[in-house]
């Protein structure tokens, strides 16, 4: 069963770091493209980060310079670093597969598969 | 960056109605639009690519039209477990990816 099962989640102060896991099974994320997304408690959905199966990645302008996305392909495993934590980094963080259609050999930025997603709280 | 802009933000249905949700991009993103429900405390699920390919799994009820800069998801028929929020989300350029912000459909 291809499946995605975030960790690291939790209350951490302003200016503080965390660093959430993201570990992949049924698929080889190495040979995927990956995304962080985020959604604020009673919001909508934000795209923030994105890692190719080059290691080319791409960020929103709101985390830029503070968080970082990588991946461990031994581990099957993709990571986002946060640093500089803000109040407003509050949110249900997801990481999600950016899609990819079998029959017509069609990729596309959107995500097919998404994990359960972590809670980050930034809060004194 | 591409504005993405849903509209209802919310709407009441009964069971069996016909729903329409429609998006709305700054700019023509050429058909590069995903449709995706999501559920109180749930990830979203992606029911749409490429503005009308429905994914494999999701039900016919579902449709996805448009063009543009404006495209519509359709329900045909609507079922108890449809009631969820919908988004789009453009993918046509990035940095960044862009979403709608959201369409509740609630029981009337």
């Amino acid at each position: 069963e291809v499946q995605l099962v975030e960790s690291g989640g939790g209350l951490v102060r302003p200016g503080g770091s965390l660093r959430l896991s993201c570990a992949a099974s049924g698929f080889s994320l190495s040979a995927s493209e990956m995304n962080w997304v985020r959604q604020a408690p009673g919001k909508g959905l934000e795209w923030i980060s994105y890692i190719s199966s080059d290691d080319t990645v791409y960020y929103i302008d709101s985390v830029k310079g503070r968080f970082t996305i990588s991946r461990d392909n031994a581990k099957n495993s993709l990571y986002l670093e946060m640093n500089s934590l803000r109040a407003e980094d509050t949110a249900t963080y997801y990481c999600a597969r950016d899609g990819f259609d079998v029959l017509t050999a069609y990729s596309f930025h959107a995500f097919d598969v998404w994990g359960q997603g972590t809670t980050v709280t930034v809060s004194s | 960056d591409i504005q993405m802009t849903q509209s209802p933000s919310s709407l009441s249905a009964s069971v069996g109605d016909r729903v329409t949700i429609t998006c709305r991009a700054s700019q023509a993103i050429y058909n590069s639009l995903a449709w995706y429900q999501q559920t109180p405390g749930k990830a979203p699920k992606l029911l749409v690519y490429a503005a009308s390919r429905l994914r494999s799994g999701v039900p016919s009820r579902f449709s996805g039209s448009g063009s543009g800069t404006d495209y519509t998801l359709t329900i045909t028929s609507l079922q108890p477990e449809d009631f969820a929020t919908y988004y789009c989300q453009q993918y046509y350029t990035m940095p960044p990816l862009t979403f709608g912000g959201g369409t509740k459909v609630e029981i009337k």
